[in-house]
């Protein structure tokens, strides 16, 4: 049974820019979640979505938003990107709300020059 | 604000020496407590869910037990494959309906031959 997939893998972008990041979540989960990771932390919650609807946003600027498909799949937009946008990108789905395990994907590392 | 704490930092074990990794929370009613692996450049890797105290889990080398303010994660006899970073994570009650992990920086475990 495949995992979280993300893509890409690894983005270099220029300050300014605008990114997006793609996850599939495990066949039949209905959460998504996205967090950041800097190097040397823990991972940071950026959003959460449900059923294409978002369920919950952590402390981040509007410059980061999200949407969920009908697929379950889940993008991550980041605009007018700043040097401290440079971090793994983790996706995590599960199979319901509530105090169900994440399974996180292998992450997209950014980097912001 | 939720906040996990996790100690030490960094440790160093021979080859079989057990010991403990703490983890300390402070959450508004906590719904769920997280332990994860992490490889380097990689995404976490789920290892247990406990959701109160008194509540022990056991996979392979490790266990994790749970208090109302912090929680272990005991390694026996490890091998040099048990080296990784290891993340606690908390889930609250009061997430505003969002299902957001609160992770702590991590515990960076160096197991030698």
């Amino acid at each position: 049974d495949a995992g979280v997939t993300q893509s890409p893998t690894h983005l270099i972008k220029t300050r300014g820019q605008h990114v997006t990041l793609r996850c599939s979540p495990i066949s039949g989960h209905k959460s998504v979640s996205w967090y950041q990771q800097v190097l040397g932390q823990g991972p940071q919650f950026i959003f959460q979505y449900y059923e294409k609807e978002e369920r919950g946003r952590g402390n981040f600027p509007d410059r980061f938003s999200a949407r969920q498909f009908p697929n379950y799949s889940s993008e991550l937009n980041v605009n007018a990107l700043l040097l401290g946008d440079s971090a793994l990108y983790l996706c995590a789905s599960s199979w319901d709300r509530g105090a169900y395990e994440q399974y996180f994907g292998p992450g997209t590392r950014l980097t912001v020059t | 604000e939720d906040q996990v704490t996790q100690s030490p930092e960094a440790l160093r074990l021979q080859e079989g020496e057990s010991s403990s990794l703490n983890c300390s929370y402070t959450v508004s009613g906590l719904r769920g407590l997280f332990w994860y692996r992490q490889d380097p450049g990689k995404g976490p890797e789920f290892l247990f869910t406990l959701y109160s105290a008194g509540e022990e889990k056991e996979k392979e080398r490790l266990k994790a037990t749970l208090t109302k303010k912090e929680s272990f994660l005991h390694i026996t006899a490890p091998k040099p494959e048990d080296s990784a970073t290891y993340l606690c994570a908390v889930q609250a009650e009061s997430g505003g309906g969002a299902d957001g992990l609160t992770f702590g920086k991590g515990t960076h475990l160096i197991i030698q031959p």
